[in-house]
């Protein structure tokens, strides 16, 4: 069965500075991996995804994500954080044949320094 | 277009009452998934839609969740009995049908969170 860790639950980080979340996963087979954002009383948005092909994904709000199979990790970074991006990052794996069935991580809540 | 919707947003309720919640997916979406999350856990997978039939059900937890989606439009996800254990946020998040070989987003609504008391 798949799962998705995220070892840090929380993050803070100043204004300006880079940010980087960490997520490794477990799957037996090619993964569709992905990264959510939940801000406060709205529901989970699509940051990026990997399927296959390049292994550095942009996404939006100046997110990128980067598979590395090796390590079974799929890290999310962004060069330099605005106080909106405030909020609990989720990376997920998608499974079954068109990766519909969602195995989260636990999340890991980022709040930002002025 | 309109986001996915969540109704009630917030529900407290007793042990052993019975609590509904209803999810709107977007209008011509055909899949449509419900996902739990128990305090200070993960995001957890409950059930999936594909119209009116029910794709994977394997994440439901036990014979007190209950869940339907009529019509293939609307769904509602019943807790009959609720306990304790069942307090959490649950969200809804709707698709359109996969074509071409190509994913399709999942989009999620707010999340209703129950409280069981």
């Amino acid at each position: 069965a798949q799962s998705v860790t995220q070892p840090d639950i929380h993050i803070t980080v100043s204004e300006g500075a880079s940010l980087e979340l960490r997520c490794n996963y477990s799957y037996g087979a090619t993964p569709y991996l992905f990264w959510y954002v939940q801000s406060p009383g709205q529901g989970l948005q699509l940051l990026l995804k990997y399927f296959s092909g390049d292994t550095l994904v942009q996404g939006i709000k100046g997110f990128e994500a980067e598979f590395k199979r090796s390590q079974s990790s799929f890290n999310l970074r962004k060069p330099s954080v605005h106080w909106s991006d405030a909020a609990e990052y989720f990376c997920a794996v998608g499974a079954g044949a068109a990766g519909n069935k969602l195995t989260f991580g636990g999340g890991t809540r980022v709040l930002v320094k002025p | 277009e309109a986001g996915v919707t969540q109704f009630p947003s917030h529900s407290v309720i007793e042990k052993g009452q019975t609590v509904t919640l209803r999810c709107d997916p977007i209008s011509g979406h055909d899949n449509l998934y419900w996902y739990r999350r128990v305090m200070g856990k993960e995001i957890k997978f409950l059930l999936h839609f594909v119209k009116e039939s029910k794709q994977d059900e394997s994440g439901m937890p036990n014979n007190r969740f209950l869940a339907e989606r009529t019509g293939g439009t609307y769904s509602t996800l019943k807790v009959q009995p609720a306990e304790l254990e069942d307090s959490g946020v649950y969200f809804c998040a709707s698709s359109r049908i996969r074509t071409g070989g190509l994913y399709n987003e999942q989009f999620f609504g707010p999340g209703t969170r129950l409280t069981v008391l």
